[in-house]
């Protein structure tokens, strides 16, 4: 059972144009969640994230959008460039909850493609 | 800067062999991970460590060991490889999630 979904396997949007990544999760215990950039053949990079506390993380052009009702965040990129093309990985871990607080779970991931 | 190091960066192992996967940090940071990511897939936590001396199981820690004798090494030693091991593996660190990763080892078990 996926606990956090990416179901947008791959999104093209044009260069300077907004990208939105979309992320849903199931599993109410999920308090914090991250955004990992991944290039081929190089282990992912983080991005940005947010505390459930907030609704909102913005870090250049990265924005991290949280809505805790609809259990569902998104990443924006404003403007995408030609460098953002790359597979983006939505994670969340119950920082509240001790133990697993550790663990992240992580979506399957959506392939970017910034054309130029 | 080297930040997380892993070697080999790709291996062929035969059934039943045994390999250890190198990781090593340079930024004094006490929490190190073990993932996995099979295609088309997140990746999955094998093992974790919050410091040396100190690991804990992941989501799917069977097959693997880990040891954390120091703050900058992180071996995973997998004993009887098994085709369902083939993967890439990834190490990473942090202050506390994960925030710079390796750049992998690609490992098939034929």
């Amino acid at each position: 059972d996926q606990q956090v979904k990416q179901n947008s396997p791959s999104l093209s949007v044009q260069e300077g144009r907004i990208s939105i990544l979309n992320c849903d999760y199931t599993n109410s215990m999920f308090d914090y969640f991250l955004w990992y950039k991944k290039y081929p053949a190089e282990g992912p990079t983080f991005l940005i994230s947010i505390s459930s506390i907030k609704d909102k993380n913005e870090d250049g052009r990265f924005t991290v959008f949280l809505n805790k009702s609809a259990k569902h965040l998104s990443l924006h990129i404003v403007p995408s460039q030609p460098g953002d093309s790359a597979v983006y990985f939505c994670a969340a871990s119950a920082e509240s909850s001790g133990a697993g607080s550790y663990q992240l779970t992580f979506g399957k991931g959506t392939k970017l493609s910034v054309i130029p | 800067n080297a930040g997380v190091t892993q070697t080999p960066k790709f291996r062929i192992l035969k059934i039943g062999q045994s390999m250890t996967l190198q990781c090593t940090q340079d930024m004094n940071h006490n929490y190190m991970y073990w993932y996995r990511q099979d295609p088309g897939m997140g990746l999955k936590l094998i093992y974790y460590s919050v410091g040396a001396g100190i690991t804990d199981k992941g989501e799917v820690p069977n097959g693997y060991n880990v040891s954390r004798s120091t703050t900058e090494d992180f071996p995973l030693r997998l004993e009887l490889a098994a085709p369902s091991q083939t993967s890439v593996y990834f190490c990473a660190s942090g202050r506390n999630q994960p925030q710079h990763f390796g750049d992998g080892t690609r490992l098939s078990i034929l």
